[in-house]
């Protein structure tokens, strides 16, 4: 079974600042890894996703993870927050085989101070 | 419009009745999931359906009945509505293959009274 382990429920970042939320996952399988993003009173929105290939992915909005097979992490960055950055993030893991359903991690919640 | 919508956007009903949310998705994508939202659980899988006419169940299906009998439809059915059933539901729908990332719908907020 798959699981998410989303370290940090709130980050708080200056704008200008480097964003850092962390994704730890467990699979027993190789993993495809995504990342979501939710504004307020919104659906939630693919951000970048790990499927195979290139173990630095590049998504929009000038995020970007890194697949870390040894660490089983896929932590989120962003050199410099924005405060249209503000949002809750989810990290989210599924099998790289089939068609087995995402598992979501709880979210962190990324505020920027201007 | 292409894309996948839900609905109400918002309602509330009482303890004990039947409500049903809605979800359609104009891609003809294989897969629709049901997610529910709640504080300090992130999102948890009510049911998903591969296709129509094949339903399974995920984390949390209970007191939940869902149908799919048309590809583009994926309906969820609060059979007697409790108020720990008071959530954001998000529809999300994807094509076959698991490295597809899901789009979801804006999300229904149901409150039980």
């Amino acid at each position: 079974a798959q699981s998410v382990t989303q370290l940090g429920s709130h980050v708080s970042v200056s704008e200008g600042a480097l964003v850092l939320l962390r994704c730890n996952y467990s699979s027993s399988v190789p993993p495809y890894l995504f990342w979501y993003v939710q504004y307020p009173n919104q659906g939630l929105q693919l951000l970048l996703k790990y499927t195979t290939g290139a173990t630095l992915v590049k998504g929009i909005n000038g995020f970007e993870a890194e697949f870390k097979k040894s660490e089983t992490s896929f932590h989120l960055t962003k050199p410099s927050a924005h405060m249209s950055d503000a949002a809750e993030y989810f990290c989210a893991v599924s099998r790289n085989s089939g068609n087995t359903p995402l598992v979501f991690g709880k979210g962190t919640r990324l505020s920027v101070i201007a | 419009d292409a894309g996948i919508t839900q609905s109400p956007r918002y309602k509330i009903t009482e303890t004990g009745r039947q409500v049903t949310l809605m979800c359609h998705q104009t891609w003809s994508h294989s897969y629709m999931f049901w997610y529910r939202q709640d504080l300090g659980h992130g999102l948890r899988l009510i049911y998903y359906s591969a296709a129509a006419d094949i339903t399974d169940k995920g984390e949390v299906p209970d007191g939940y009945v869902v149908s799919r009998s048309k590809t583009e439809n994926f309906p969820l059915t609060l059979e007697s509505a409790t108020r720990s059933q008071t959530s954001v539901y998000f529809c999300a729908s994807r094509n076959q293959g698991g490295n597809y990332g899901y789009t979801f719908g804006s999300g229904t907020r149901l409150t039980v009274v």
